[in-house]
């Protein structure tokens, strides 16, 4: 079955400055690669998502990098708030099927 | 996005009591459903899927017996722990995604915080 793994596990950056999470994957079938936010207590929020007919999105602050053929995708938050410290989980799915999560990271962003 | 919901956000019970979770979709029509747990400063672990009107299907290694999920319409879908214990302690999130042929994407539900006593 897929396998995600996810580095670093924990990150801390100063405001302002970028942020790069990193995740690989292992079944070459899959074809969906969300990323959540989890804030203390709370539920994973979907914030980008990619498929794998398409190599980068990006959306204000955000983007998410894919390469299908080293089978590995990233998260990349640039000009990062103190907002923006939470847990980040990367995962993948094959369409319709489960998702399958990586372990987290811990992201502080220290002003 | 699409907004989930559930229902408690906190339940403390005695151990031997059945807890049950709600988790509701409330502004579309979840012909899925997911019902993960997770430990502190762990990921995810996804428990079962339901499809509404269908038997749910289950991870390897969870109880079905113990953990009971009914999908019984397009917007609802419960998780009743019976027979709680101090281990079955832990947050538990639901999440729910629309009819398949439109969308990939999953929400989450605020998560339940499960305390055994």
């Amino acid at each position: 079955g897929e396998n995600v793994e996810q580095h670093p596990s924990t990150l801390s950056v100063q405001e302002g400055d970028s942020a790069v999470i990193k995740c690989t994957y292992s079944d070459s079938a899959s074809n969906y690669f969300p990323w959540y936010k989890q804030e203390l207590g709370k539920g994973p929020q979907l914030i980008i998502d990619i498929r794998s007919n398409v190599g980068e999105k990006k959306d204000q602050r955000i983007a998410v990098t894919l390469n299908k053929t080293a089978k590995h995708f990233s998260l990349h938050i640039t000009e990062t708030q103190p907002e923006d410290s939470a847990v980040y989980f990367c995962a993948a799915s094959l369409g319709y099927d489960k998702v399958i999560f990586g372990p987290g990271t811990s992201l502080s962003v220290i002003p | 996005g699409a907004v989930v919901s559930q229902h408690p956000s906190r339940v403390i019970c005695k151990s031997g009591t059945s807890v049950k979770i709600e988790c509701r979709s409330l502004d579309f029509q979840a012909t899925t459903m997911f019902w993960y747990r997770q430990f502190p400063k762990k990921s995810l672990m996804l428990m079962a899927t339901s499809n509404e009107g269908s038997k749910a299907t289950y991870e390897q290694g969870v109880e079905k017996d113990k953990f009971l999920i009914n999908h019984a319409s397009l917007t609802l879908s419960t998780l009743t722990v019976t027979s709680a214990h101090p281990e079955d302690s832990s947050f538990y999130i639901c999440s729910a995604r629309g009819q398949a042929g439109s969308t990939y994407e999953q929400y989450f539900g605020p998560g339940t915080r499960l305390t055994v006593t």
